[in-house]
């Protein structure tokens, strides 16, 4: 089956620099590959998502690059902010069954 | 987008017990996932419910100890058997419609006792 790896686990930035977050999946029948935020006591909420057709997808400050041949894709938040602190987690989807998470990396941003 | 009501969001409850957590889409989905969140920890995957038929469980998780039902293509149940403390967690629903977005709600915090 799918299994998808994440990294860091602990992400810590100064409020306005940027962040990464990087996963990589297994599966090549994986075709969709969503980011969740988490916020304390919450249930994870759906922030981007890019199918395999495209390679970049951006919204305001967050933005999300798939590269298919080598597996990997990231999040990348820009002009963090201090509300950006939160739990994200990748995942990778066939389209036919449950997502597949990776293991979440908690972002800080320092105000 | 689809809205998800689970009830209830969190409960404290004594070992040996049970607890039904429900599930309820504003919308039809084909697809109803539940999964659990230890703290501290990435969501795992326990089944799929399927309408009008049994759920489809994981590796490590038993239908005894989690049955699940889904009368309808909007509502679904989890109930967690025979709790004991390594089962407080957070349990989520999930619903997917085809090829699209999953969704999730707030989840049902689990604390035993």
């Amino acid at each position: 089956g799918e299994n998808v790896e994440q990294h860091p686990s602990t992400l810590s930035v100064q409020e306005g620099d940027s962040a990464v977050i990087k996963c990589t999946y297994s599966d090549s029948a994986s075709n969709y590959f969503p980011w969740y935020k988490q916020e304390l006591g919450k249930g994870p909420q759906l922030i981007i998502d890019i199918r395999s057709n495209v390679g970049e997808k951006k919204d305001q400050r967050i933005a999300v690059t798939l590269n298919k041949t080598a597996k990997h894709f990231s999040l990348h938040i820009t002009e963090t902010q201090p509300e950006d602190s939160a739990v994200y987690f990748c995942a990778a989807d066939t389209g036919r069954r449950a997502l597949t998470f990776g293991s979440g990396t908690r972002l800080q941003v320092q105000p | 987008s689809a809205v998800i009501s689970q009830k209830p969001s969190r409960d404290i409850c004594q070992r040996g017990t049970s607890l039904t957590i429900q599930c309820q889409v504003d919308s039809q989905v084909t697809m109803m996932f539940w999964y659990r969140q230890q703290p501290g920890q990435s969501l795992t995957l326990i089944a799929t419910a399927n309408q009008g038929s049994e759920a489809t469980y994981e590796s490590g998780f038993v239908i005894d100890k989690f049955p699940i039902s889904r009368p309808n293509l909007t509502f679904s149940t989890l109930t967690v058997s025979n709790m004991s403390p390594e089962d407080s967690s957070i349990y989520l629903c999930s619903p997917k419609k085809g090829n699209t977005e999953a969704f999730f709600g707030q989840g049902t915090r689990l604390t035993v006792v």
